[in-house]
């Protein structure tokens, strides 16, 4: 289930089992949306992107979704594995270049 | 493809020191480079976009005297903190656009610096 930490929500998922993670963004003017893995002590690692034209992509195992009516973005990771526990993090961009990050989410996958 | 290199990942420094962090693309030419702050379980906070050739362009609440930024190639960027002080201690990292490529596309990372004043 979701629980909010000290700064950080986390959402625990069974190996085996669907992921969703979600992100409320801010901007209705934001036209591209990224998602992003963090672990420990290193850089975000790209996963899936999609353009404000679109309101579903596919990639390997992962799938994300964009509701812009409700400035709405999830990602969904199917059959979580180990090697998925990390800090997810959505980030928009209102036609500019730089990126606007979500707060995160802690992905932590028991065995 | 698309890597990009931090050095150093760690470093230790007394107060009033000043460090220099630089920032490369190693496979690709980046005319636009950005560095970011990141303190323990919190997002990214963008500190300010560096544009090769040009004077970097800080967001708000981030001080250019204290934060300076030198791109002077297309594939190296330099953020240098100067006389650091223990509040600067945190994760700076730094990301990438691809020089040549129009439109959107995803800025490519750093595996970030850990900064610790003493």
């Amino acid at each position: 289930g979701e629980s909010v930490g000290l700064h950080l929500p986390t959402l625990s998922v069974q190996e085996g089992d669907n992921s969703i993670i979600n992100c409320a963004y801010s901007n209705s003017a934001s036209d591209y949306f990224i998602w992003y893995k963090q672990e420990s002590g290193k850089g975000p690692q790209f996963i899936i992107d999609i353009r404000s034209n679109m309101d579903k992509r596919q990639g390997q195992r992962v799938t994300v979704l964009l509701n812009k009516t409700v400035k709405h973005l999830s990602l969904q990771i199917a059959a979580t594995q180990p090697g998925d526990s990390a800090v997810y993090f959505c980030a928009e961009t209102p036609r500019t270049y730089k990126y606007i990050f979500g707060t995160g989410t802690r992905l932590k996958v028991l065995a | 493809g698309a890597v990009v290199s931090q050095h150093p990942s760690w470093v230790i420094c007394k107060s009033g020191t000043s460090v220099k962090i630089e920032c490369r693309s190693l496979d690709f030419q980046a005319t636009t480079m950005f560095w970011y702050r990141q303190f323990p379980k919190q997002s990214l906070m963008l500190m300010a976009t560096s544009n090769e050739g040009s004077k970097a362009t800080y967001e708000q609440g981030v001080e250019k005297d204290k934060f300076l930024i030198n791109h002077a190639s297309l594939t190296l960027s330099t953020l240098t903190v100067t006389s650091a002080h223990p509040e600067d201690s945190s994760f700076y990292i730094c990301s990438a656009r691809e020089e040549g490529r129009t439109g959107n596309q995803p800025q490519h990372f750093g595996d970030g610096t850990r900064l610790s004043i003493l």
